[in-house]
């Protein structure tokens, strides 16, 4: 596609629930990242994926955060168990190496509402 | 580790007026630094970058130039527009490394006419 595309745009959950947050990265680009957004915040890294590996899961608040990449592509951030603390925005980038000079490219965003 | 300090908002100008945020930063190396831009309602996008000390980046009338010396890289614009009001973060990617963006808290502008 012409840019990243992240699904839902929003969504709204009830504690205690599980949920999947969806990144289609640019086509071609080997590296993928996460990053949170809340309120007030600036953008918290999450983890890091160079094609299907994840060489930095550093910023994944606890083990009820998740991710996964398949096929070098698609990339999804499960949430378990949710809490009222995790509602913010999750965004995702991708950029085609990783090289520093390199623009990382942001997707819209997926809106998490826990209540 | 790694951060990113920047301004607080809300910063609220007129039209035309002389815009300044500052952002310092602490790293270790020469990181690579960024300016990214957040419409109301879209993604963020890159608005400018500078990759070595004195480098100055610009676009879109916005300029933000490397300062090793004082570890700054202030945005800067001299005729701000109703169109420029966003949300404005300075990043920096850590020299030597893949790019992991560590962000500021991120300064919200708003122009009015």
């Amino acid at each position: 596609g012409a840019g990243v595309s992240q699904s839902p745009s929003n969504k709204v959950t009830e504690k205690g629930k599980d949920v999947e947050l969806r990144c289609d990265p640019i086509s071609g680009h080997t590296a993928l990242y996460w990053y949170r957004q809340s309120l007030g915040q600036g953008l918290e890294f999450l983890i890091y994926f160079q094609g299907n590996s994840a060489p930095d899961k550093s910023g994944l608040p606890s083990d009820r955060f998740s991710a996964e990449r398949t096929g070098g592509s698609v990339s999804t951030l499960t949430i378990q168990r949710t809490q009222q603390e995790d509602s913010a925005v999750y965004l995702c980038a991708s950029s085609p190496d990783t090289g520093g000079d390199t623009e990382a490219f942001f997707g819209q965003g997926t809106r998490l509402t826990v209540v | 580790g790694d951060s990113v300090t920047q301004m607080e908002g809300p910063v609220t100008l007129s039209e035309e007026a002389f815009l300044t945020i500052n952002c310092t930063y602490t790293a270790t190396g020469y990181p690579s630094l960024f300016w990214y831009v957040q419409y109301p309602g879209e993604g963020l996008q890159l608005l400018l970058k500078a990759t070595k000390a004195d480098d100055k980046g610009s676009n879109k009338g916005f300029e933000a130039t490397y300062r090793k010396e004082t570890t700054s890289f202030h945005l800067e614009k001299g005729s701000v527009q109703v169109s420029d009001s966003a949300v404005y973060f300075c990043a920096l990617i850590p020299s030597g490394g893949y790019q992991k963006v560590t962000f500021g808290i991120g300064t919200k502008l708003q122009v009015i006419p």
